[in-house]
């Protein structure tokens, strides 16, 4: 059973601050990997995609991805209350054209 | 921006109809996908449509669910006898490589 795993919080964060979510995955053959937003009765809404190990920026957010340890993140810079949200953490296997395996999500709350 | 399109927003249906969900996935994408959401869950694959055929399907894609293009832009799934565990709310995603965008979703009620 390949699985995605993440926390499922809710993670709670003052406005302004870091936020850090994280996600493990088991199969060692994903290639590439990706974060998703969804709000509460809506679509998951893509944020991030890392292909390679390291770092990769977008504005207030940093994707890291570590295949050695099965591990990628998302850094959330200067979090704002409409941050608030899920995460939801999608692997795919061969890079290309197949389909995703989500994790359950983090809820992740910014607080005024 | 181009967008995935998806209608009804929401459909009631009584156990043992028929249900079409449609997509209109964006113009040149080539890779078509549905994937459901049960309240309070995951989001699960479906099935994977590329080259007018199924690549991929999951074990919940059983003999009830199909899945259509009919022309060149509408992209439909059907469930032919729904269930009430058929509930939940159905995304269509299309993809020209690897970054999948999903459209806003069907919420399907079964009664």
């Amino acid at each position: 059973q390949k699985e995605v795993e993440q926390n499922s919080g809710p993670l709670s964060v003052p406005e302004g601050a870091i936020a850090s979510l994280n996600c493990t995955y088991s199969d060692r053959g994903s290639q590439s990997f990706f974060w998703y937003r969804q709000y509460s009765g809506k679509s998951p809404e893509l944020i991030m995609s890392i292909y390679s190990n390291g770092d990769k920026e977008d504005g207030r957010f940093t994707a890291q991805l570590n295949k050695a340890s099965q591990y990628v993140s998302l850094l959330i810079r200067d979090s704002q209350p409409s941050d608030s949200a899920t995460y939801l953490c999608a692997v795919e296997l061969t890079g290309g054209g197949n389909k995703l395996t989500f994790g359950t999500g983090t809820q992740l709350k910014v607080e005024l | 921006e181009p967008e995935v399109t998806q209608t009804p927003s929401h459909q009631v249906t009584q156990m043992g109809q028929e249900v079409i969900l449609r997509c209109v996935p964006i113009s040149n994408h080539l890779y078509f996908y549905w994937y459901r959401q049960i309240l309070g869950q995951k989001v699960e694959f479906l099935v994977s449509f590329y080259n007018n055929e199924i690549s991929e399907k999951s074990e919940i894609f059983d003999d009830q669910f199909s899945v259509e293009r009919p022309d060149g832009s509408n992209f439909t799934l059907k469930i032919r006898s729904t269930k009430l565990e058929d509930s939940a709310m159905y995304f269509c995603a299309s993809t020209s490589q690897a970054e999948q965008y999903f459209g806003p979703g069907t919420r399907l009620t079964v009664t």
